[in-house]
């Protein structure tokens, strides 16, 4: 299983919702990060999780809330989000640090959100 | 600052026609490169990956070439066919507390006619 699952797939929220993106991988990955994609840019990395634990955060607004339950899953929470945050949001999950010719980054198809 | 440039910005080619894709990088310390490709509203899809003693490698009609002197990549893609018009990623990562930190490029748009 070399797949990285991510729900929901859509979503629309108000500015006063609350929401959570999921994702999900069974790859036995311990690195898993979350990236933020407005149309035709590259992906920007918004949080790193290695062995469960937060080890990178790009100076991401408060309204952004990762939580890594155990090493399968990664959430964001999101809270009080802005229209400027509408973007394709992606996890992906790699290996821990080992061998850098066998590392890739598994991304998901990614959520859609639209903040209105 | 970790840097990755790609060029051309955006390409146009025909159906059947091979083409190169560039990716220039200032990621230190290297770990590995990796080509992506992205369909439009998708997440990206690992082509190849090369670590700094590798010169090339292989995917089907996709050739991933590493000179880690000059810090230089390409992409070669052979006898181009529809599906292959996506976003065409050069990813650069470093080796960080447990984890590859990635250094992406702003990806090449290619686009493939009949």
């Amino acid at each position: 299983d070399t797949e990285v699952t991510q729900t929901p797939k859509h979503l629309v929220m108000g500015m006063t919702n609350k929401k959570s993106l999921k994702c999900e991988q069974h790859m036995g990955h311990r690195a898993m990060y979350w990236y933020k994609q407005k149309a035709k840019k590259p992906p920007e990395l918004m949080f790193v999780y290695s062995y469960e634990k937060l080890s990178i955060n790009e100076s991401v607004p408060s309204r952004f809330s990762p939580e890594c339950p155990n090493s399968s899953l990664l959430n964001l929470h999101l809270h009080a989000l802005q229209p400027e945050d509408s973007a394709l949001y992606l996890c992906a999950s790699s290996q821990v640090v080992g061998r850098a010719d066998t590392d890739t980054q598994y991304f998901g198809p990614g959520t859609r959100l639209t903040v209105l | 600052k970790n840097q990755v440039e790609q060029s051309p910005q955006s390409l146009i080619i025909l159906e059947g026609k091979n083409c190169t894709l560039q990716c220039n990088y200032t990621v230190s310390p290297f770990s590995n490169l990796r080509w992506y490709k992205q369909d439009t509203g998708r997440g990206p899809v690992s082509l190849t990956i090369m670590t700094f003693s590798e010169n090339t490698k292989s995917n089907g009609r996709y050739t991933a070439t590493l000179d880690a002197d000059t810090k230089q990549s390409s992409l070669h893609i052979t006898a181009s066919q529809l599906s292959d018009s996506a976003s065409y990623i050069c990813v650069v990562s470093s080796a960080s507390g447990g984890s590859y930190i990635p250094t992406f490029g702003r990806g090449t748009s290619l686009i493939v006619h009949p």
